[in-house]
């Protein structure tokens, strides 16, 4: 069955340190890729997103995600964490239908 | 408005009462979307409706949920006889064209629906 997977539920990180969000997908072909976050009590909004070409994607806030076929992961990375990064984030494919992963949620220590 | 807009943001109805949700997508976007996420959830979808399209139900958990657009514009998902289970917070997305690939979705900041 077509699925998206975030493996991690919950990551805490400090305020600074690097970050990497992990994200599987099982489907035939490569689908259409993306990221999105959402901070509490707002709507969901697109980081970055991969149709094809460069496999390193690069998105707003600072945040970057790199397309690897052979581990069919999408992972999202930064660098440098800020306290306002807090927040859930989601995976999603589109391969004829979005599908979303369940989520990361983010927690940011000073 | 500039982005997608949901009325109410929040709801609190009985078990068994009818609700209805709205949603203002962005102006001039094909394709509006209904998901669903309850607590500690991902994203459930729920209906997807693409210009003058019959829409893709798929999503649909029951016969108690329905959706319709009217005008290609503004959509209402209605639960009737809600149930505990459906408290959980409906978000609608739009897209400029929908269908396979690429398009991206914006969504809306939600309606959360408690049932009580």
């Amino acid at each position: 069955a077509q699925s998206v997977t975030q493996p991690d539920i919950h990551i805490t990180v400090s305020e600074g340190a690097s970050l990497e969000l992990r994200c599987n997908y099982s489907y035939g072909a490569t689908p259409y890729l993306f990221w999105y976050v959402q901070s509490p009590g707002q709507g969901l909004q697109l980081l970055l997103k991969y149709f094809s070409g460069d496999t390193l994607v690069q998105g707003i806030k600072g945040f970057e995600a790199e397309f690897k076929r052979s581990q069919s992961s999408f992972n999202l990375r930064k660098p440098s964490v800020h306290w306002s990064d807090a927040a859930e984030y989601f995976c999603a494919v589109n391969n004829n239908d979005m599908r979303f992963g369940a989520g990361t949620r983010l927690t940011v220590k000073p | 408005g500039a982005g997608v807009s949901q009325s109410p943001s929040n709801k609190v109805t009985e078990k068994g009462k009818d609700v209805e949700l709205r949603c203002d997508p962005i102006s001039g976007h094909t394709a509006l979307y209904w998901y669903r996420q309850s607590l500690g959830q991902g994203l459930e979808f729920l209906i997807y409706f693409q210009g003058n399209s019959a829409p893709d139900k798929s999503g649909l958990p029951s016969d108690r949920f329905s959706a319709e657009r009217t005008g290609g514009s503004v959509s209402t998902l209605t639960i009737q006889r809600t149930q505990q289970e459906d408290s959980a917070v409906y978000l609608c997305a739009s897209s400029l064209a929908g269908g396979l690939g690429a398009d991206t979705q914006y969504f809306g900041p939600g309606t959360r629906l408690t049932v009580l």
